[in-house]
């Protein structure tokens, strides 16, 4: 219950394509949806996050979708570019931050 | 200087040896966290301390131990390393309002 599922596993996308990765989580109590992006020898960063009472956030080219009833949710990622390579985790939070659970990551690669 | 400092940044060490990782942040945060990256597995926490009288399990703390020595300093020790302790350990701090992480820059461990 406490699993949060990521996929796919690795992404590849043309530079000014849609980049899609999508989450599922089981336990209702999680409060706070966060995703992050990892380059390289670099720890993640906190990029954009959700609560449960919006179905939609969008910063820039990135837009985090929440479906509540399916318990899903899901990070698109418009006009791609190279720069936006890197791996990418949801996340889903509870207890203020105490206990967050990661999905297993989304290598994406966008080809120039 | 990185909010989140983490050294060594790569350490290789002999199955059986006791090591120290050491974390210190300036976020002026109260809570901290270690943090355990494998290939495939997302991160998954080790411990996480709330302030400097509070230190807690998560869900992969056998093998280690940890110590708050200050607001500012989280420690993580193996003390008799194994060769599935290989992995990329992150540190991380969270203001516990605002549930998003600061991640450190992580720190490579191989057992041989």
């Amino acid at each position: 219950q406490q699993q949060v599922k990521q996929s796919p596993q690795s992404l590849i996308v043309q530079k000014g394509g849609i980049s899609i990765i999508n989450c599922a989580y089981e336990n209702t109590a999680f409060d706070y949806f966060p995703w992050y992006q990892q380059f390289p020898g670099k720890g993640p960063a906190l990029l954009i996050a959700i609560r449960p009472d919006v179905s939609e956030k969008k910063e820039g080219r990135f837009t985090i979708s929440f479906n509540k009833s399916a318990k899903q949710f899901s990070l698109h990622i418009m006009d791609s570019q190279p720069g936006d390579s890197a791996t990418y985790f949801c996340a889903a939070s509870m207890g203020g931050g105490f206990k967050t659970i990661f999905g297993a990551g989304t290598r994406l690669f966008v080809k120039a | 200087d990185a909010d989140v400092t983490q050294t060594p940044r790569n350490r290789i060490t002999k199955t059986g040896k006791r090591i120290m990782l050491e974390c210190s942040q300036t976020k002026g945060h109260d809570r901290m966290y270690w943090y355990r990256q494998d290939p495939g597995l997302g991160l998954r926490l080790i411990y996480y301390s709330f302030d400097v009288k509070d230190i807690n399990k998560g869900e992969i703390s056998d093998g280690y131990s940890v110590s708050r020595q200050a607001q500012a300093k989280f420690s993580l020790s193996l003390e008799s390393a194994i060769p599935n302790q290989t992995a990329l350990y992150f540190c991380a701090t969270s203001d516990g309002e605002f549930y998003g992480y600061t991640f450190g820059s992580g720190t490579r461990l191989t057992v041989v």
